[in-house]
């Protein structure tokens, strides 16, 4: 158990339709990373949040939104579903600024049929 | 479990022999490199870490090297076991707690 707890580990949906992937990042870190991971494209960076505030963005789609609550967990939004969004997604946690040592969660799979 | 990166670069090696599985980044502004280990199926997990003031790191039965010169990074492991077998990622990252940026990946299979 690496402390990331992402939930729920498979998740199976239509076209067209709405999820939401949780994290909940290792005790004691401020920083919450999540990333994409398709078959053809590797590791893909989403967005970055830090003590509740957005820090960084990647190649997020404008379907797709993220937020980090008061408590630190986080959630991914991803909504209008396509086929092409299937894929594991990966939440990943560090201390924060200026510390090093980022943990990865065990990831959500998403199927879109 | 599935694969991850079915069209990764493959490298396989015996039991006993040491592995050699390299990486070039092309963001002169890294300041932090780490490489990761992927299992069918979990997250990466977390080999061994360098900074770019330094060219060479050693941990258990594995060792990084950095060349900033010509931004090259490479992950040796020593007497490479069948429990290795995964897909070995290299990231970098410009400053500790900024977004990693991930290699392809390359395929690790250990011969018994």
């Amino acid at each position: 158990d690496s402390g990331v707890t992402q939930t729920p580990k498979h998740l199976i949906t239509a076209t067209g339709q709405r999820v939401t992937l949780r994290c909940s990042p290792r005790s004691g870190d401020l920083s919450v990373y999540w990333y994409q991971q398709s078959l053809d494209q590797g590791l893909q960076f989403l967005i970055q949040y830090y003590n509740g505030e957005e820090r960084a963005k990647g190649n997020i789609l404008e379907r797709f939104s993220a937020q980090q609550f008061p408590d630190l967990h986080s959630e991914l939004n991803l909504s209008s579903l396509e086929l092409g969004d299937s894929a594991l997604y990966f939440c990943a946690s560090s201390p924060g600024q200026g510390h090093y040592g980022y943990t990865f969660g065990s990831g959500t799979r998403l199927t879109v049929v | 479990g599935e694969s991850v990166g079915l069209h990764l670069p493959t490298l396989s090696v015996q039991e006993g022999d040491n592995s050699i599985i390299n990486c070039a980044y092309s963001n002169s502004a890294s300041d932090y490199f780490i490489w990761y280990k992927q299992e069918s199926g979990k997250g990466p997990q977390f080999i061994i870490d360098i900074r770019s003031n330094m060219d060479k790191r050693q941990g258990q039965r594995v060792t990084v090297l950095l060349n900033k010169t010509v931004k090259h990074l490479s992950l040796q492991i020593a007497a490479t076991q069948p429990g290795d077998s995964a897909v070995y990622f290299c990231a970098e990252s410009e400053e500790y707690g900024n977004k990693l940026v991930f290699g392809a990946g390359t395929i690790l299979r250990v011969k018994s």
